[in-house]
């Protein structure tokens, strides 16, 4: 049973517009979110994390939210540019670490 | 600081066989995880090491194995392959468990023909 999800497989955006991620999860007792940055042949690189108790956590031109309400996380890219381009993978923390199955992001020049 | 290193990086083995993968984390992490990535399925928890003490396992057969070394460098075995055993094989290292980020090793692609 999937408890972190993400709906969307792939995403293009233009190079200097906005990108967001979605990602949806089941779990209430998770206390930690992070988002992971992955490109071919290589492991994914951590990116940004928000605890629970918190709502957003801002790092440069990465903005992640979080609604616990909705069960739901966002990450949001302000510029996109075009090295932003990989496969984006939320993961949530509880008695281990949970992955969606990714979101492949492309950033048109 | 060196990053987790993993070993070997791709191989290929037949169904039947056993296989050895191997993870060496940052120094002074203590905490190593495994996942299997398929495409589709996204990163599936394997098992969690901490002080070579396995804390927590994913939904996986018992042909799934590891351990953990007391330089905290870690091993995971597949016993009696399976093509759908076919996969990119990650680790990842941390200070501690819970909350703490991960740092991912560049993983072992398997192939099982």
């Amino acid at each position: 049973d999937q408890q972190v999800k993400q709906n969307s497989p792939s995403l293009s955006v233009q190079e200097g517009r906005i990108s967001i991620l979605n990602c949806d999860y089941t779990n209430s007792m998770f206390d930690y979110f992070l988002w992971y940055k992955k490109y071919p042949a290589e492991g994914p690189t951590f990116l940004i994390s928000i605890s629970s108790i918190k709502d957003k956590n801002e790092d440069g031109r990465f903005t992640v939210f979080l609604n616990k309400s909705a069960k739901h996380l966002s990450l949001h890219i302000v510029p996109s540019q075009p090295g932003d381009s990989a496969v984006y993978f939320c993961a949530a923390s509880g008695n281990q670490f949970y992955f969606g199955t990714g979101t492949s992001l492309t950033v048109i020049p | 600081k060196a990053g987790v290193t993993q070993t070997p990086r791709y191989l290929i083995k037949t169904r039947g066989q056993q296989v050895t993968l191997s993870c060496s984390p940052i120094s002074g992490h203590r905490s190593v995880s495994w996942y299997q990535q398929t495409p589709g399925q996204g990163l599936q928890f394997l098992f969690e090491y901490f002080s070579e003490t396995q804390r927590n396992k994913g939904n996986f057969p018992g042909r799934f194995s590891g351990r953990q070394f007391s330089n905290s460098r870690s091993e995971m075995n597949v016993s009696t392959l399976e093509l759908g055993d076919s996969a990119l094989y990650l680790c990842a290292s941390s200070l501690r468990r819970e909350g703490n980020e991960q740092f991912f090793g560049p993983g072992t692609r398997l192939t099982v023909l």
